[in-house]
């Protein structure tokens, strides 16, 4: 079975300014895909940014980029530029390669963009 | 578009009754699974579905049915509601070839049994 770990409840970052949240995740699997999603006041979930394993090239979209090291199972997310509407909940997610869309979620980490 | 509908969106229930949260997606995906989430405890999966017909339990099935006879609907049902079973819930659908793991999502049911 896979685990995921986000061990910042909370954090806050001014807006402008660029702020990296922490992801970690254990598996024997060698094929996989991790996520990031982001989850408004809304309550909408929506995806953010995404990473084959296999891929040596770290994501990115737009102000979105992630840091991912296989090896030490570690899949961070950077956000570049916050703005106030980041202001999120964001949950990292691992999949196995050919699970049929099972996603396994970490607990979340409460992000609020300060103005 | 529609996309993943849900309902109801909100529901309160007496321990012991019984209900089904309604998901219908209108996109033709194959994939379509129940998440709940609980405070710190991120998204967990209940059951899912890769087809019309083909469902299987996921992490957390217990207490809970689920049934795929058309492409568009996933019921889950719910028995007999503890107060265990409060929480939010999530229907989400995917589809083969789209980016892989890209999950459409309902905007959730907030469901409360006292």
């Amino acid at each position: 079975a896979q685990t995921v770990t986000q061990s910042q409840p909370e954090m806050s970052v001014q807006e402008a300014e660029t702020v990296t949240l922490s992801c970690t995740y254990d598996t024997s699997e060698n094929n996989y895909y991790l996520f990031w999603y982001k989850q408004p006041p809304s309550r909408q979930m929506i995806l953010v940014i995404r990473q084959e394993a296999y891929k040596q090239q770290n994501a990115t979209e737009n102000r979105f980029s992630v840091n991912f090291q296989k090896a030490a199972k570690s899949f961070s997310l950077k956000i570049s530029d916050s703005q106030l509407g980041d202001t999120a909940m964001y949950f990292c997610a691992f999949m196995k390669s050919g699970s049929a869309r099972q996603l396994t979620f970490g607990s979340g980490t409460q992000l609020t963009v300060l103005p | 578009n529609a996309g993943v509908t849900q309902t109801p969106k909100f529901q309160v229930l007496k321990t012991g009754q019984s209900m089904t949260l309604q998901c219908a997606q209108d996109m033709n995906h194959e994939y379509m699974s129940w998440y709940r989430q609980d405070p710190g405890m991120g998204l967990r999966l209940i059951h899912y579905s890769v087809g019309a017909g083909i469902t299987d339990q996921g992490e957390v099935p217990n207490g809970y049915n689920v049934s795929r006879s058309t492409t568009e609907d996933f019921p889950l049902r719910l028995l007999s509601a503890a107060p265990s079973q409060t929480s939010v819930y999530f229907c989400a659908s995917s589809m083969e070839g789209a980016r892989t793991g890209e999950l459409f999502f309902g905007e959730g049911s907030r469901l409360t049994v006292l």
